[in-house]
């Protein structure tokens, strides 16, 4: 079955302490994504990838890492957490046609306490 | 940068009712595509519909059907006899090389 596959789907953390995301496609799609998702604010993007070792910022990357070391993960790193990065995360992956849709994995809520 | 915007945070429909969600975006680009995604309680992201922006026909997928209007930069999303099953956050989304979205309008169905 295709699917993004992210984890864990809950975190409940400390400020500071180190922390990843997982998420990974069986697709072998091209393009991935990570979106944070906050009420009345939507999904912004933290990162993107267009390939293996190709990585940007988005529109909010303040505090967050990523490595794209192999097609089919996509890591999101929160180095030292503080609780403005609690949220809901998604990541997304897709071809790399551009009409081609997003595929979404389940979501991650973290609280950063 | 693009920008997605979705002016209606909320929106309620009665039951076999129709409702339109408004969205309008911004870009340079001429090839792009637009995609309204559905996002129930689960939290699950679920493909409603798109349109390429070359085509100047409409898409329609059964209730779901949009009003593109490319010059205008707008993309609304119609809603036909409306569903219980149709509550949901929705999101508007442009993609060129990457996806970016709007705020989210959150669809209420009264039975």
């Amino acid at each position: 079955e295709a699917q993004v596959t992210q984890n864990p789907r809950y975190l409940i953390t400390v400020t500071g302490k180190k922390l990843t995301v997982t998420c990974s496609q069986n697709m072998n799609h091209e393009y991935m994504s990570w979106y944070r998702q906050d009420p009345g604010l939507g999904l912004r993007q933290i990162y993107y990838s267009m390939n293996v070792e190709v990585t940007d910022k988005g529109d909010v990357p303040e505090g967050y890492k990523v490595s794209r070391k192999e097609k089919r993960n996509f890591p999101l790193i929160l180095e030292s957490p503080s609780p403005n990065q609690t949220s809901l995360y998604f990541c997304a992956s897709s071809s790399g046609q551009r009409g081609t849709e997003a595929f979404f994995g389940q979501g991650t809520r973290l609280t950063v306490v | 940068a693009q920008t997605v915007t979705q002016s209606q945070p909320e929106m309620s429909v009665q039951e076999a009712e129709t409702v339109t969600l408004s969205c309008t975006y911004d870009t340079s680009e001429s090839d792009y595509y637009l995609f309204w995604y559905k996002q129930p309680p689960s939290r699950q992201m679920i493909l409603v519909i798109r349109q390429e922006a070359y085509k100047q026909q409409n898409a329609t997928e059964n209730r779901f059907s949009v009003n593109f209007q490319k010059a205008a930069k707008s993309f609304s999303l119609k809603i036909s006899d409306s569903q219980l099953g149709d509550a949901a956050m929705y999101f508007c989304a442009y993609k060129d090389n990457d996806m970016r979205f709007g705020a989210g309008t959150r669809l209420t169905v009264k039975p």
